[in-house]
Protein backbone atom coordinates (compact mmCIF):
# COMPACT_ATOMS: atom_id res chain seq x y z
CA UNK A 1 0.00 0.00 0.00
CA UNK A 2 2.00 2.82 -1.46
CA UNK A 3 -0.14 5.62 -0.54
CA UNK A 4 0.07 8.91 -2.49
CA UNK A 5 2.74 8.74 -5.34
CA UNK A 6 4.19 11.84 -6.23
CA UNK A 7 6.27 12.02 -9.56
CA UNK A 8 8.86 13.34 -10.15
CA UNK A 9 10.55 14.96 -6.47
CA UNK A 10 12.30 17.51 -8.26
CA UNK A 11 12.24 19.37 -11.57
CA UNK A 12 13.68 22.78 -13.35
CA UNK A 13 12.07 24.32 -16.31
CA UNK A 14 12.47 27.14 -18.12
CA UNK A 15 9.96 29.92 -18.40
CA UNK A 16 7.40 28.90 -21.18
CA UNK A 17 8.03 24.45 -21.25
CA UNK A 18 5.31 22.62 -19.97
CA UNK A 19 5.27 19.88 -18.21
CA UNK A 20 2.82 17.51 -16.36
CA UNK A 21 3.21 16.52 -12.53
CA UNK A 22 2.11 13.11 -11.70
CA UNK A 23 0.07 11.56 -8.80
CA UNK A 24 -1.49 8.60 -8.01
CA UNK A 25 -3.35 6.60 -5.03
CA UNK A 26 -3.70 2.82 -3.99
CA UNK A 27 -6.53 3.65 -2.02
CA UNK A 28 -9.53 3.93 -4.09
CA UNK A 29 -10.32 7.21 -2.79
CA UNK A 30 -12.77 9.37 -4.76
CA UNK A 31 -11.78 12.70 -3.47
CA UNK A 32 -8.02 14.19 -5.06
CA UNK A 33 -6.95 17.58 -4.78
CA UNK A 34 -3.48 19.61 -5.62
CA UNK A 35 -1.71 22.16 -3.35
CA UNK A 36 0.53 24.43 -3.73
CA UNK A 37 3.05 25.27 -0.50
CA UNK A 38 4.91 28.93 -0.98
CA UNK A 39 6.90 30.11 1.78
CA UNK A 40 4.71 32.24 4.39
CA UNK A 41 1.62 31.88 2.02
CA UNK A 42 0.45 28.22 3.44
CA UNK A 43 -1.18 25.34 1.20
CA UNK A 44 -3.71 26.91 -1.47
CA UNK A 45 -5.87 25.07 -3.62
CA UNK A 46 -5.06 24.66 -7.38
CA UNK A 47 -7.62 22.16 -8.70
CA UNK A 48 -9.79 19.28 -7.32
CA UNK A 49 -11.77 16.57 -7.80
CA UNK A 50 -14.91 14.57 -6.55
CA UNK A 51 -14.40 11.37 -8.95
CA UNK A 52 -13.80 10.19 -12.28
CA UNK A 53 -14.32 12.40 -14.97
CA UNK A 54 -14.95 15.45 -12.48
CA UNK A 55 -12.98 18.24 -11.90
CA UNK A 56 -13.04 21.92 -10.22
CA UNK A 57 -11.20 25.00 -9.71
CA UNK A 58 -9.76 25.75 -6.48
CA UNK A 59 -8.17 29.42 -5.29
CA UNK A 60 -4.94 29.55 -7.78
CA UNK A 61 -6.19 27.64 -11.07
CA UNK A 62 -4.72 29.96 -13.23
CA UNK A 63 -1.95 28.44 -15.09
CA UNK A 64 -2.40 24.65 -14.35
CA UNK A 65 -4.96 21.98 -15.79
CA UNK A 66 -6.10 18.91 -14.59
CA UNK A 67 -8.03 15.95 -15.96
CA UNK A 68 -9.37 12.66 -14.21
CA UNK A 69 -10.05 9.64 -16.35
CA UNK A 70 -9.44 7.08 -13.84
CA UNK A 71 -9.94 6.96 -9.41
CA UNK A 72 -6.73 6.33 -9.38
CA UNK A 73 -4.46 9.06 -11.25
CA UNK A 74 -5.03 13.04 -10.93
CA UNK A 75 -2.04 14.31 -13.10
CA UNK A 76 -1.25 18.76 -13.01
CA UNK A 77 0.07 20.23 -16.14
CA UNK A 78 1.48 23.34 -16.30
CA UNK A 79 0.99 24.99 -19.62
CA UNK A 80 3.46 27.37 -19.69
CA UNK A 81 5.64 27.75 -16.90
CA UNK A 82 6.43 30.95 -15.63
CA UNK A 83 8.81 31.88 -12.40
CA UNK A 84 5.71 32.33 -10.52
CA UNK A 85 5.20 28.96 -10.88
CA UNK A 86 8.05 27.99 -8.75
CA UNK A 87 6.60 26.31 -5.37
CA UNK A 88 6.41 22.85 -3.68
CA UNK A 89 3.13 20.84 -5.20
CA UNK A 90 1.14 18.43 -2.75
CA UNK A 91 -1.19 15.82 -4.41
CA UNK A 92 -3.85 14.41 -1.45
CA UNK A 93 -6.45 12.16 -1.63
CA UNK A 94 -10.13 11.20 0.60
CA UNK A 95 -12.32 8.85 0.90
CA UNK A 96 -14.63 11.65 1.42
CA UNK A 97 -14.84 10.87 5.48
CA UNK A 98 -13.83 13.63 7.47
CA UNK A 99 -12.93 11.63 10.04
CA UNK A 100 -9.76 10.53 7.92
CA UNK A 101 -8.40 13.76 6.80
CA UNK A 102 -6.79 13.77 3.36
CA UNK A 103 -3.67 11.99 2.84
CA UNK A 104 -0.84 13.64 1.30
CA UNK A 105 1.94 12.95 -0.88
CA UNK A 106 5.76 13.79 -0.69
CA UNK A 107 5.77 16.30 -2.84
CA UNK A 108 7.07 17.96 -6.37
CA UNK A 109 10.05 20.69 -5.90
CA UNK A 110 9.36 23.10 -9.12
CA UNK A 111 11.83 25.68 -9.66
CA UNK A 112 11.00 27.66 -13.37
CA UNK A 113 14.28 29.62 -14.05
CA UNK B 1 -14.61 34.81 3.25
CA UNK B 2 -13.29 31.65 5.19
CA UNK B 3 -10.19 32.61 7.03
CA UNK B 4 -7.89 30.54 9.43
CA UNK B 5 -4.82 32.52 11.60
CA UNK B 6 -2.18 30.05 13.32
CA UNK B 7 -0.66 31.87 16.33
CA UNK B 8 2.39 31.80 17.24
CA UNK B 9 3.91 31.38 13.64
CA UNK B 10 7.01 29.72 15.47
CA UNK B 11 7.26 28.30 19.28
CA UNK B 12 10.70 27.43 20.99
CA UNK B 13 10.22 25.17 23.86
CA UNK B 14 12.60 22.96 25.88
CA UNK B 15 11.90 19.47 26.28
CA UNK B 16 9.42 18.61 29.05
CA UNK B 17 7.98 22.49 28.65
CA UNK B 18 3.97 22.51 27.70
CA UNK B 19 2.22 24.90 25.65
CA UNK B 20 -0.16 25.22 23.08
CA UNK B 21 -0.93 26.36 19.58
CA UNK B 22 -3.84 28.43 18.23
CA UNK B 23 -6.06 28.29 15.75
CA UNK B 24 -8.63 30.89 15.08
CA UNK B 25 -11.16 30.82 12.61
CA UNK B 26 -13.92 32.25 10.27
CA UNK B 27 -16.01 30.40 8.45
CA UNK B 28 -19.57 30.08 7.40
CA UNK B 29 -20.24 27.24 8.57
CA UNK B 30 -17.72 24.94 9.77
CA UNK B 31 -17.77 20.53 8.32
CA UNK B 32 -14.67 20.08 10.21
CA UNK B 33 -11.43 20.94 11.58
CA UNK B 34 -8.41 19.45 11.15
CA UNK B 35 -4.49 19.46 12.70
CA UNK B 36 -1.55 18.05 10.38
CA UNK B 37 2.06 17.90 11.28
CA UNK B 38 4.48 18.94 8.49
CA UNK B 39 8.47 17.78 8.73
CA UNK B 40 10.68 19.22 6.50
CA UNK B 41 10.55 18.06 2.78
CA UNK B 42 7.43 15.60 3.38
CA UNK B 43 3.72 16.23 2.91
CA UNK B 44 1.56 17.16 6.17
CA UNK B 45 0.55 13.86 8.18
CA UNK B 46 -3.26 14.12 9.20
CA UNK B 47 -3.69 13.80 13.14
CA UNK B 48 -6.62 15.21 14.00
CA UNK B 49 -10.40 16.08 12.99
CA UNK B 50 -12.79 17.91 15.18
CA UNK B 51 -16.14 18.36 14.32
CA UNK B 52 -18.27 20.71 17.04
CA UNK B 53 -17.44 22.77 19.67
CA UNK B 54 -16.58 21.23 22.67
CA UNK B 55 -14.68 18.59 21.24
CA UNK B 56 -11.82 16.94 22.58
CA UNK B 57 -9.41 14.26 20.50
CA UNK B 58 -6.27 12.94 22.16
CA UNK B 59 -2.67 11.09 20.58
CA UNK B 60 0.16 10.56 22.69
CA UNK B 61 1.24 14.09 23.92
CA UNK B 62 -1.12 15.60 21.45
CA UNK B 63 -4.48 16.93 22.29
CA UNK B 64 -6.78 18.91 20.06
CA UNK B 65 -9.87 20.73 21.46
CA UNK B 66 -12.44 22.78 19.74
CA UNK B 67 -14.63 25.83 20.18
CA UNK B 68 -16.94 28.40 17.98
CA UNK B 69 -14.06 30.49 16.81
CA UNK B 70 -10.99 28.63 17.64
CA UNK B 71 -8.77 25.35 18.27
CA UNK B 72 -6.33 24.51 20.39
CA UNK B 73 -3.09 21.85 19.80
CA UNK B 74 -1.88 20.82 23.32
CA UNK B 75 1.91 19.74 23.24
CA UNK B 76 2.27 17.96 27.19
CA UNK B 77 6.01 17.32 27.84
CA UNK B 78 7.21 17.71 24.19
CA UNK B 79 10.16 15.87 22.96
CA UNK B 80 12.57 16.54 20.47
CA UNK B 81 10.85 14.67 17.85
CA UNK B 82 7.82 16.73 18.01
CA UNK B 83 9.51 19.37 16.50
CA UNK B 84 7.94 20.19 13.09
CA UNK B 85 5.61 22.45 11.56
CA UNK B 86 1.87 22.22 12.53
CA UNK B 87 -1.17 23.22 10.24
CA UNK B 88 -4.73 23.76 10.76
CA UNK B 89 -7.03 23.74 8.00
CA UNK B 90 -11.05 24.40 8.08
CA UNK B 91 -13.63 22.44 5.90
CA UNK B 92 -16.72 24.87 5.37
CA UNK B 93 -20.55 23.57 4.86
CA UNK B 94 -20.47 25.22 1.59
CA UNK B 95 -17.71 23.18 -0.03
CA UNK B 96 -19.01 20.66 -2.37
CA UNK B 97 -15.32 19.27 -3.31
CA UNK B 98 -14.05 18.79 0.77
CA UNK B 99 -11.45 21.13 -0.14
CA UNK B 100 -9.56 22.28 3.28
CA UNK B 101 -8.75 26.00 4.19
CA UNK B 102 -5.01 26.16 5.36
CA UNK B 103 -3.51 28.30 8.18
CA UNK B 104 0.20 29.49 7.28
CA UNK B 105 1.22 26.65 10.53
CA UNK B 106 3.46 26.90 13.47
CA UNK B 107 6.72 26.05 13.59
CA UNK B 108 7.78 24.18 17.03
CA UNK B 109 10.98 23.54 17.75
CA UNK B 110 11.84 21.23 20.93
CA UNK B 111 15.32 21.16 22.17
CA UNK B 112 17.11 18.79 24.70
Amino acid sequence: NAGVTQTPKFQVLKTGQSMTLQCAQDMNHEYMSWYRQDPGMGLRLIHYSVGAGITDQGEVPNGYNVSRSTTEDFPLRLLSAAPSQTSVYFCASSLGSLSGGYTFGSGTRLTVV
Amino acid sequence: EDQVTQSPEALRLQEGESSSLNCSYTVSGLRGLFWYRQDPGKGPEFLFTLYSAGEEKEKERLKATLTKKESFLHITAPKPEDSATYLCAVQPNSNSGYALNFGKGTSLLVTP
